[in-house]
């Protein structure tokens, strides 16, 4: 089965400055259809997981464009361009690549 | 709009079984598929399963194999997640989110504790 690992567990930041996640596969996520599929979900308190990112960089309608993914193979990213107090919760990335699928162990984000 | 509703919150004994229904509506149930992620209290998320609604074909955890079934009932639009022999390991969160590969919407979640 294919491990995620996501760095770091747990991200202090401050509002208005950048923040990244990093997100880590054991196995290569290109598919044989020649896609990527990775994705970013953000869980706040008391929530519903919620796509924010699908296929390593698209972003979901009404997702901030502060919002970006990045990557490719094993390696990936989410960056917050600059914070704000709505993004404290917690990030997850999965892939959908593999069977069975899986989530990363997720970071959580707070001011 | 799609939204998916979940049953509601369960509590069961050790040993017992458990259902859990998500109802689809807002998009043509058949054309999608649905997955099954669950939360113990204060953990991350976990991948439990998956189902074509198309053609019933499914998918499963390793962990999870042999105690987890999951259904589709196309002519309601619902699926359902059960899980046999419960033990206190499956005191959880549970989710149902619309597709496989990048679930997109969400169930607004079921709790279910298993208790003595």
């Amino acid at each position: 089965d294919v491990v995620m690992t996501q760095s770091p567990l747990s991200l202090p930041v401050t509002l208005g400055q950048p923040a990244s996640i990093s997100c880590r596969s054991s196995q290569s996520l290109v598919d044989s259809d020649g896609n990527t599929y990775l994705n970013w979900f953000q869980q706040r308190p008391g929530q519903s997981p919620r796509r924010l990112i699908y296929k390593v960089s698209n972003r979901d309608s009404g997702v901030p464009d502060r919002f970006s993914g990045s990557g490719s193979g094993t390696d990936f990213t989410l960056k917050i361009s600059r914070v704000e107090a709505e993004d404290v919760g917690a990030y997850y990335c999965m892939q959908g690549t593999h069977w069975p699928l899986s989530f990363g162990g997720g970071t959580n984000v707070e001011i | 709009q799609v939204q998916l509703v979940q049953s509601g919150a369960e509590v069961k004994k050790p040993g017992a079984s458990v259902k859990v229904s998500c109802t689809a509506s807002g998009y043509t149930f058949t054309t999608s598929s649905i997955t099954w992620v669950r939360q113990a209290p204060g953990q991350g998320l976990e991948w439990m399963g998956w189902i074509s609604a198309y053609d019933g074909n499914t998918n499963y955890a390793q962990k999870l194999q042999g105690r987890v079934t999951v259904t589709t009932d196309t002519s309601t639009s619902t699926a359902y997640m059960e899980v046999r022999s419960l033990t206190s390991d499956d005191t959880a969160v549970y989710y149902c989110a619309r597709g496989g590969r990048g679930p997109d919407y969400w169930g607004q979640g079921t709790l279910v504790t298993v208790s003595s």
